[in-house]
């Protein structure tokens, strides 16, 4: 089934613990964006990549990072997790080159950091 | 800057009843707006998406939108709510920034559906 995929699910962390969030996308999209969705703030992003070999910082970047070696994966990494990271993240592809094409999302992965 | 504004934060409505929830953008030039949907434990489902011609879009679920430019509005109607209705709707603006297409969202709007 086309689509995005991530895991884990769900993760409790201790803080100060490393931690990679892992996407992948089955639709040859060339864009994929990492968002954060706190309660009362809607949808922030993180970091997005336009296509494979680049990314680039989004609106709340600091204490993440992201690589996308290839067209298909773009995993997230909280390098030392701390409490202010405990939210919902998901995932979310766009098929460019047009600016109107939307966003195809991920079912998410919570994550409550201790 | 671009923003979306999504004044009701919740909202119920009678099953059967119509339903309209609210949006309003600030961007400044031609909009790209999109409306997702969001069921409990759930990533965002698009329900519809307006770029050009027609004012009035219809989207999957019986949902419609309607953009207005002279009010900076792109209001979601439903004209008969069903239960299966109750999500989160988020309104989201895009564009360009930085070199990077962008999607801008309002916080939501919580819809409750009574029997």
């Amino acid at each position: 089934i086309a689509g995005i995929t991530q895991a884990p699910t769900s993760q409790i962390l201790a803080a100060g613990r490393r931690m990679t969030l892992r996407c992948t996308q089955d639709m040859r999209h060339n864009a994929m964006y990492w968002y954060r969705q706190d309660l009362g703030l809607g949808l922030r992003l993180i970091h997005y990549s336009n296509t494979a070999g680049t990314t680039g910082k989004g609106e709340v970047p600091d204490g993440y990072s992201v690589s996308r070696a290839n067209t298909d994966d773009f995993p997230l990494t909280l390098a030392s997790a701390v409490p202010s990271q405990t939210s919902v993240y998901f995932c979310a592809s766009r098929n460019q080159p047009t600016t109107y094409n939307e966003q195809f999302f991920g079912p998410g992965t919570r994550l409550t950091v201790l | 800057a671009q923003s979306v504004t999504q004044p009701d934060i919740h909202i119920t409505v009678s099953e059967g009843a119509s339903l309209e929830l609210r949006c309003n953008y600030s961007y400044g030039a031609t909009p790209y707006l999109f409306w997702y949907v969001q069921s409990p434990g759930q990533g965002l489902q698009l329900l519809l998406k307006y770029f050009s011609g027609d004012t009035l879009v219809q989207g999957i679920k019986g949902f419609e939108a309607e953009f207005k430019r002279s009010q900076s509005s792109f209001n979601l109607r439903k004209p008969s709510v069903h239960w299966s209705d109750a999500a989160e709707y988020f309104c989201a603006v895009g564009g360009v920034k930085s070199g990077y297409s962008t999607l801008t969202f309002g916080k939501g709007t919580m819809l409750l559906v009574s029997p």
